[in-house]
């Protein structure tokens, strides 16, 4: 149990253009979801903390006009990369938790690469 | 200073040998903490939580030292799969704050 799905799990776009990920909890309902963002070699930073229903809750430094987070549903959660450059190329990772527990369960990520 | 630091590595290991590697965090405030392993290109995957008193899964056995705010990972009798980057994971208050993971090669 415990799934979660991200979708694409690669991208390629021109820059200028937006992206949008989804992120999926297969089997359970999601109160809770992450986006963190991976560059090489680097730990996962934490962009933002999204509860269904509600706004996001934006990381210190993470423009939250440049990454849009809507989480419309318990087991949906989207992020929208707009306008995107390619200092923004990276691999972005989800995670959900359900109401009551700790545990993060993390997707497979999205890998985004902006020529 | 960052939340979470590891020892980059790698930790190049024959196979059958045992490997420890630490990390050490700033938030004494940090109230559990976690081992995560992430396989090249992919998503972390929880190995084991680390508690107080320590904990051993398998060949892993895991040691917090709260007073001096560092985790410890062992690895007995490696193998081939374990090679691998391993995170070490803080959680606080609702967040979990990643280490940038300590890369370990098993060589044959």
């Amino acid at each position: 149990g415990a799934v979660v799905s991200q979708h694409p799990s690669r991208v390629i776009c021109k820059s200028g253009t937006s992206v949008k990920i989804e992120c999926r909890s297969l089997d359970f309902q999601a109160t809770t979801m992450f986006w963190y963002r991976q560059f090489p070699k680097k730990s996962l930073m934490l962009m933002a903390t999204s509860n269904e229903g509600s706004k996001a809750t934006y990381e210190q430094g993470v423009e939250k006009d440049k990454f849009l987070i809507n989480h419309a549903s318990l087991t949906l959660s989207t992020l929208t990369v707009t306008s995107a450059h390619p200092e923004d190329s990276s691999f972005y990772i989800c995670s959900a938790r359900y109401s009551g527990s700790n545990e993060q369960f993390f997707g497979p990520g999205t890998r985004l690469t902006v020529l | 200073r960052k939340e979470v630091e590891q020892d980059p590595g790698p930790f190049n290991v024959p196979e059958g040998a045992t490997v420890a590697f630490n990390c050490t965090y700033s938030n004494s405030a940090s109230q559990s903490f976690f081992w995560y392993r992430q396989d090249c290109r992919k998503e972390p995957k929880l190995l084991m939580s680390v508690y107080s008193s320590g904990n051993e899964d398998g060949r892993f056995t895991a040691q917090l030292n709260r007073a001096s705010q560092y985790i410890s990972l062992l690895i007995r009798d490696s193998k081939l799969s374990d090679s691998a980057t391993y995170l070490c994971v803080v959680h606080s208050w609702g967040k979990l704050q990643f280490g940038a993971g300590t890369q370990v090669v098993v060589t044959p």
